[in-house]
């Protein structure tokens, strides 16, 4: 099974917030999960990365955390900004494949000000 | 990072039609993937160019529909051919498995936003 979901499908949320977003896969060979940010009429940017050997991963105001035995991973975001205004993708790989990526549907992330 | 850079950014064509997109990174890559996003859709994945040798298409996309090139490291393109309003979609190419990150970094071009009338 090779599909990634994600939820919620949009998110509204007050400056200062927290935003989180969730993820779930059922394929156990995935052993790369990133995040991606994209904003309208731009290509999907890397946003962070976390392989499965940890549980948690932060930059900055982002944070990944990583629950391999129910095999879910989550995006937080701290502080959240108007900036941030968005649509997030999670995705998942295999390590040592052709790195093919599957998306999750995406979350629509609004911070109002 | 990789900088990724598409052309054409956008395009309206007639139905029956075919047109070319280029993808160009600024550094050599392992692999590089063409993607298709329908508005405030996820991406799909169409295939994936391999330099030197014929592309390698996921389900529900043939090569006589999404001829694929991928002549060196640098550079791919992709042609929706016998084009119809189905075809209507946001393009993006990737690439990864460049010697400046992670094998598995994926980087984005910004994607050509195609009209088919």
């Amino acid at each position: 099974q090779q599909q990634v979901k994600q939820s919620p499908q949009s998110l509204i949320v007050q400056k200062g917030g927290i935003s989180i977003i969730n993820c779930a896969y059922e394929n156990t060979a995935f052993d790369y999960f990133p995040w991606y940010q994209q904003f309208p009429g731009k290509g999907p940017a890397l946003l962070i990365a976390i392989r499965p050997d940890v549980s948690e991963k932060k930059e900055g105001r982002f944070t990944i955390s990583f629950n391999k035995s129910a095999k879910q991973f989550s995006l937080h975001i701290m502080d959240s900004q108007p900036g941030d205004s968005a649509t997030y993708f999670c995705a998942a790989s295999i390590l040592g494949s052709a790195r093919q990526l599957t998306f999750g549907s995406g979350t629509q992330l609004t911070v109002l000000p | 990072s990789a900088v990724i850079s598409q052309k054409p950014s956008r395009d309206i064509c007639q139905r029956g039609t075919s047109l070319t997109i280029q993808c160009q990174v600024d550094s050599q890559v392992t692999m590089m993937f063409w993607y298709r996003q329908q508005p405030g859709q996820s991406l799909t994945l169409i295939a994936t160019a391999n330099q030197g040798s014929e592309a390698t298409y996921e389900s529900g996309f043939v090569i006589d529909k999404f001829p694929i090139s991928r002549p060196n490291l640098t550079f791919s393109t992709l042609t929706v051919s016998n084009m119809s309003p189905e075809d209507s979609s946001i393009y993006l190419c990737s690439g990864s498995g460049a010697i400046w990150g992670s094998y598995n970094e994926q980087f984005f071009g910004p994607g050509t936003r195609l009209t088919v009338l």
